[in-house]
């Protein structure tokens, strides 16, 4: 089956700077790599979601990168907010399954 | 509309207890999902139902747990005689299909093993 490693397992960085959270996967035939945001106490939500069909999609603040031959995607967060702080979560959907596999976890602190 | 929605949302119950989690997901998703979160760590996968076709419980820890999904709507997940490792936060999500669409969750039921 898929497995995802998630890294850094804990980020600071200060208001302004930037942040970047990697992610790796196994199977080579994923083709869906979403990234969740996960507040203190609330749940999960989508931020951003890239396909195996293109190598960057940006949203603002947010952008999302994929590198197929390497089997690795990551979340880059420009000019960060204390709004930022959260655990963010990156997933893979496998070639042949319906259900994504979840990376361990960024608990992302952004300081004044 | 509604989005998911999660009942209890908080759940104490004394060891060796059995729990019932509900689930409601969004009216017309096809694909549900449920997943522990143990204080302070990632989302650990436990089942996945799609439409009427057989669930997916290769994440289900141990014969304790079982799940169903009634009418393709509700789903119910039962924890039998409860241990204290089954504290966490229990969460459900819906999608409108399987696969590469977006995975909406429920606020989660907190189960605490006494």
């Amino acid at each position: 089956g898929e497995n995802v490693e998630q890294h850094p397992s804990t980020l600071s960085v200060q208001e302004g700077d930037s942040a970047v959270i990697k992610c790796t996967y196994s199977d080579s035939a994923s083709n869906y790599f979403p990234w969740y945001k996960q507040e203190l106490g609330k749940r999960p939500q989508l931020i951003i979601d890239i396909r195996s069909n293109v190598g960057e999609k940006k949203d603002q603040r947010i952008a999302v990168t994929l590198n197929k031959t390497a089997k690795h995607f990551s979340l880059h967060i420009t000019e960060t907010q204390p709004e930022d702080s959260a655990v963010y979560f990156c997933a893979a959907l496998g070639g042949t399954a319906s259900k994504l596999t979840f990376g361990t976890g960024t608990r992302l602190q952004v300081t004044l | 509309g509604a989005g998911v929605s999660q009942s209890p949302s908080n759940k104490v119950t004394e060891k060796g207890k059995d729990v019932e989690l509900r689930c409601d997901p969004i009216s017309g998703h096809t694909a549900l999902y449920w997943y522990r979160q143990s204080l302070g760590q990632g989302l650990e996968f436990l089942i996945y139902f799609q439409g009427n076709s057989a669930p997916d419980k290769s994440g289900l820890p141990s014969d304790r747990f079982s799940a169903e999904r009634t009418g393709g709507s509700v789903s119910t997940l039962t924890i039998q005689r409860t241990q204290q490792e089954d504290s966490a936060v229990y969460l459900c999500a819906s999608s409108l299909n399987p696969g590469d669409n977006e995975q909406f969750f429920g606020p989660g039921t907190r189960l605490t093993v006494l």
